[in-house]
């Protein structure tokens, strides 16, 4: 079944400490983002990755690290360094240079106590 | 730099009744322009897609949406709306083909449907 999986649904965490959000695809799609999304604020762009083992920085990079060792793997990294991590997670991908259209993982609410 | 605007933050309509979601822009070139829509803790499912062509875009689930350059808008219409259209639906504009960065979102506009 093809498509984007963000696990888990849900998490929590201690503040201090660091967390890895996991998005995976099976659509062989180049390019994969990652968003985060407050109420009243709508999507803001964190890191996206066009190639294996190449990323850029988004709009607030500050506090998250990415990876990309795999076409089909994104993980996301909320260090401690993130003054307010608690949010709602998006991953995207999107397929070669002119298909131009990001589809969505269902997302990973994180909360840190 | 591109943006987008939806000056609707909350709409309230009544089941069987007209909507339209607005949205303006912001984009030096020829956009490429989105209407997403996303489920209480879900996803974001694309609706429709505007790239070049006839400027009235039909999409999923009956909506549809009008480009229209000289107001720089890419409002989304429905004729008559089902209770299950409840959501929030963004709109977004993308630079055009070959840059991976791509997307720029609005703040979304959250549609209540009454009975």
């Amino acid at each position: 079944d093809g498509g984007i999986t963000q696990s888990p649904k849900y998490l929590f965490r201690k503040e201090g400490q660091n967390v890895t959000l996991s998005c995976e695809q099976n659509l062989n799609h180049d390019a994969m983002y990652w968003y985060r999304q407050d109420p009243g604020q709508g999507l803001r762009l964190i890191y996206y990755s066009q190639i294996v083992n190449d990323f850029q920085k988004g709009d607030i990079a500050e506090g998250y690290s990415v990876s990309r060792e795999k076409k089909e793997s994104f993980p996301l990294t909320v260090t401690s360094a993130q003054k307010n991590p608690t949010a709602f997670y998006l991953c995207a991908t999107k397929g070669s240079i002119g298909t131009d259209t990001q589809y969505f993982g269902p997302g990973t609410r994180l909360t840190v106590l | 730099a591109q943006s987008v605007t939806q000056p609707d933050i909350h709409i309230t309509v009544s089941e069987g009744a007209s909507l339209e979601l607005r949205c303006n822009y912001s984009y030096g070139a020829t956009p490429y322009l989105f209407w997403y829509v996303q489920s209480p803790g879900q996803g974001l499912q694309l609706l429709l897609k505007y790239f070049s062509g006839d400027t009235l875009v039909q999409g999923i689930k009956g909506f549809e949406a009008e480009f229209k350059r000289s107001q720089s808008s890419f409002n989304l219409r429905k004729p008559s709306v089902h209770w299950s259209d409840a959501a929030e639906y963004f709109c977004a504009v993308g630079a055009p083909s070959g840059s991976a960065r791509q997307l720029t979102f609005g703040s979304g506009t959250q549609l209540t449907v009454l009975p």
